[in-house]
């Protein structure tokens, strides 16, 4: 299994491009989450979903949009990319409940810098 | 908003030293997790912390869980280089939805 995979590894964009990010996982998981990652600030929650073909926000959802159309895959989009969301982007996912470890898997992250 | 307050944000030892990392909050979380990262990379679990005055001890760190649930430590005894990483703490929490609230992180760096 590869876990969780994310796409690109680093981007660089203008300010106002748009782009998007994969994360695909191969764990039939059910629960997906996209975090940011900048420094002295921890991870923080941007999007979540709780399966296929919902979405929910987490703590900074602005300038950002998602789509889970299905169950393996988790878009990030970025529609007017500004230099404020510079930072490293991770995706994780979850077995759906009952679960015991509440484990969060990781992706590799996606470090994207906007000039 | 629930927040995680970590400390300290840095911490530089010599090889074989003791070191605790503090994880705190005004709020109770339902369990709380301890998180390693390596550079360039996800962060990984630790360990999982339930119940109120849980110890968890996995290989020469031991974590603990206050008895109101809403305090972490991380105890590392006789530290090693391969130690070195940034080590988060994360409040489970959001009904349904197991969100996490991450801590701010602690960088280690052990000095051989």
């Amino acid at each position: 299994n590869a876990g969780v995979t994310q796409t690109p590894k680093f981007r660089v964009l203008k300010t106002g491009q748009s782009m998007t990010l994969l994360c695909a996982q191969d764990m039939n998981h059910e629960y997906m989450y996209w975090y940011r990652q900048d420094p002295g600030m921890g991870l923080r929650l941007i999007h979540y979903s709780v399966g296929e073909g919902t979405t929910a926000k987490g703590e900074v959802p602005d300038g950002y949009n998602v789509s889970r159309l299905k169950k393996q895959n988790f878009l990030l989009g970025l529609e007017s990319a500004a230099p404020s969301q510079t930072s490293v982007y991770f995706c994780a996912s979850i077995k759906k409940p009952p679960i015991t470890s509440y484990e969060q898997y990781f992706g590799p992250g996606t470090r994207l810098t906007v000039t | 908003t629930q927040l995680l307050e970590q400390s300290p944000q840095f911490l530089s030892i010599q090889e074989g030293e003791n070191l605790t990392v503090y994880c705190n909050s005004s709020s109770v979380f339902s369990s709380l997790q301890w998180y390693r990262q390596e550079p360039g990379e996800g962060p990984v679990l630790l360990v999982t912390v339930v119940t109120g005055g849980e110890v968890k001890k996995l290989k020469r760190l031991t974590f603990q869980f206050g008895d109101a649930r809403k305090d972490s430590s991380l105890h590392i005894t006789a530290a090693q280089p391969g130690d070195t990483g940034l080590y988060l703490c994360a409040g489970v929490s959001g009904a349904g939805s197991y969100q996490l609230t991450f801590g701010k992180g602690t960088k280690l760096s052990v000095i051989p």
